[in-house]
């Protein structure tokens, strides 16, 4: 049973320029979370999304970035007009649908994003 | 979710047990303690949780005291691979709230 897959694990974008980042959940889950760790600092949530719903965006920066989980394929963490301070590891995580197990969530190995 | 505190850090020479505390004196009666781990430039992993028994698999054991207000996990025979930041949450089974709260962790250093 594969794990959560993110690509690509390394992305170089210059400033202005858009980034996209994928991630596929461990079959047979329906919930993927994202969390973004700056250089030197801890873990922070940014969105969960369920397929076509986005749950709860509270970590979310208000403006150019953007997550989706379409009913088929990844899902999807957008950033545009990336700058410097976008610079950091995304994560990726995934866990079962139900009441239950959801704190068990399962990682992936995360995409380094670079700004130039 | 409640607040916890853990050491920044901890050594622990390979082959020993490795003894993490973790404090959570304002622990609520429905909110489990879980931990995870996070290896240099790898995603976090899931180790273990539990409510107030002692648990046990195949990574580690859990020590929740009988009052609840901390817990240890225990690495039996660490390795230089469970060099890592290991990270103590608390929070309910059944929360509306699904992300995952990570604080400070410890930074534990197994030794040759």
């Amino acid at each position: 049973n594969a794990g959560v897959m993110q690509n690509p694990r390394h992305l170089v974008r210059r400033r202005g320029q858009e980034a996209r980042l994928r991630c596929s959940p461990m079959k047979g889950h329906s919930h993927v979370y994202w969390y973004r760790q700056l250089p030197e600092e801890g873990l922070k949530f940014m969105v969960y999304l369920q397929k076509e719903n986005i749950i709860d965006e509270s970590g979310m920066p208000k403006e150019r970035f953007s997550a989706e989980f379409p009913k088929e394929g990844p899902s999807i963490l957008r950033i545009q007009q990336v700058v410097r301070g976008d610079s950091a590891a995304y994560f990726c995580a995934s866990s079962p649908a139900g009441t239950t197990g959801y704190n068990e969530q399962f990682f992936g190995p995360g995409t380094r994003l670079t700004v130039l | 979710d409640a607040k916890t505190t853990q050491p920044p850090s901890m050594d622990c020479a390979e082959g020993r047990a490795a003894n993490l505390p973790c404090n959570h004196s304002t622990i609520s009666g429905n909110e489990y303690v879980y931990w995870y781990r996070q290896i240099h430039s790898q995603g976090p992993q899931y180790i273990i949780h539990g409510l107030k028994n002692n648990e046990t698999n195949e990574m580690a054991s859990l020590i929740i005291t009988e009052d609840r207000k901390s817990s240890t996990l225990i690495l039996p025979h660490a390795t230089l691979r469970d060099t890592a930041v290991y990270y103590c949450i608390v929070r309910p089974l059944d929360t509306g709230r699904r992300a995952l709260t990570f604080g400070s962790g410890t930074r534990l250093q197994v030794q040759p």
